[in-house]
């Protein structure tokens, strides 16, 4: 089965920790990407990746970390730094970043993360 | 900073019914525009695109562009209980990503 999937489903963290949560997709698209949203909200885009080892900011990057090292996976951690972090997480994927006005976003099925 | 706006809603329709989305956005450049629909609780699931002026049918789903006037619509052809959900409207940031209104909230009254 094609597909995107994050891990875990639900996350506990306690305040000062650093948490990572996991993306995979074996869909072979090379751009992917991680939203938050918050209750009643839109979603805001953290990072954005189009190829392995490159990444870009999005509109509320801090906090946060990620990496690419592979294309099938964009792991992202939410730091300490990161001051409200309780959220619900998404992590999408396209086939091409700057690709086809018909090239849309897939996303996974979410993490939702909870700071006690 | 580009803006996408919708109505947050909730907007309640009988069962039946046409539901009429609207969402505008603030890019005269923008090119292509997607349509979402998330349950409570899931992630958000692709309904359709457009990159053209004018109507996209789909099924029970309309989309509707117009460039000139920066909007974008969804209509919902005899409305089901089970389309209530939240409606996302996304336009494209010039290949780079995506911008996201906050979604109009869809009540079908059985």
């Amino acid at each position: 089965d094609g597909g995107i999937t994050q891990s875990p489903k639900y996350l506990f963290r306690k305040e000062g920790q650093n948490v990572t949560l996991s993306c995979e997709q074996n869909l072979n698209h090379d751009a992917m990407y991680w939203y938050r949203q918050d209750p009643g909200q839109g979603l805001r885009l953290i990072y954005y990746s189009q190829i392995v080892n490159d990444f870009q900011k999005g509109d509320i990057a801090e906090g946060y970390s990620v990496s690419r090292e592979k294309k099938e996976s964009f792991p992202l951690t939410v730091t300490s730094a990161q001051k409200n972090p309780t959220a619900f997480y998404l992590c999408a994927s396209s086939p091409r970043l700057a690709g086809p006005p018909t090239d849309t976003q897939y996303f996974g099925p979410g993490t939702r993360l909870t700071v006690l | 900073q580009k803006e996408v706006e919708q109505n947050s809603g909730p907007l309640s329709v009988p069962e039946g019914a046409i539901a009429s989305l609207n969402c505008t956005y603030s890019d005269r450049g923008s090119q292509s525009f997607f349509w979402y629909r998330q349950y409570s609780g899931k992630s958000p699931e692709l309904i359709m695109f457009i990159y053209s002026n004018g109507d996209k049918e789909d099924g029970r789903f309309t989309a509707q562009l117009n460039k000139a006037s920066q909007y974008v619509s969804l209509l919902i052809r005899d409305s089901q209980p089970s389309d209530s959900a939240t409606y996302l409207c996304a336009v494209d940031n010039y290949g780079q990503n995506f911008v996201f209104g906050p979604g109009t909230r869809l009540s079908v009254l059985p």
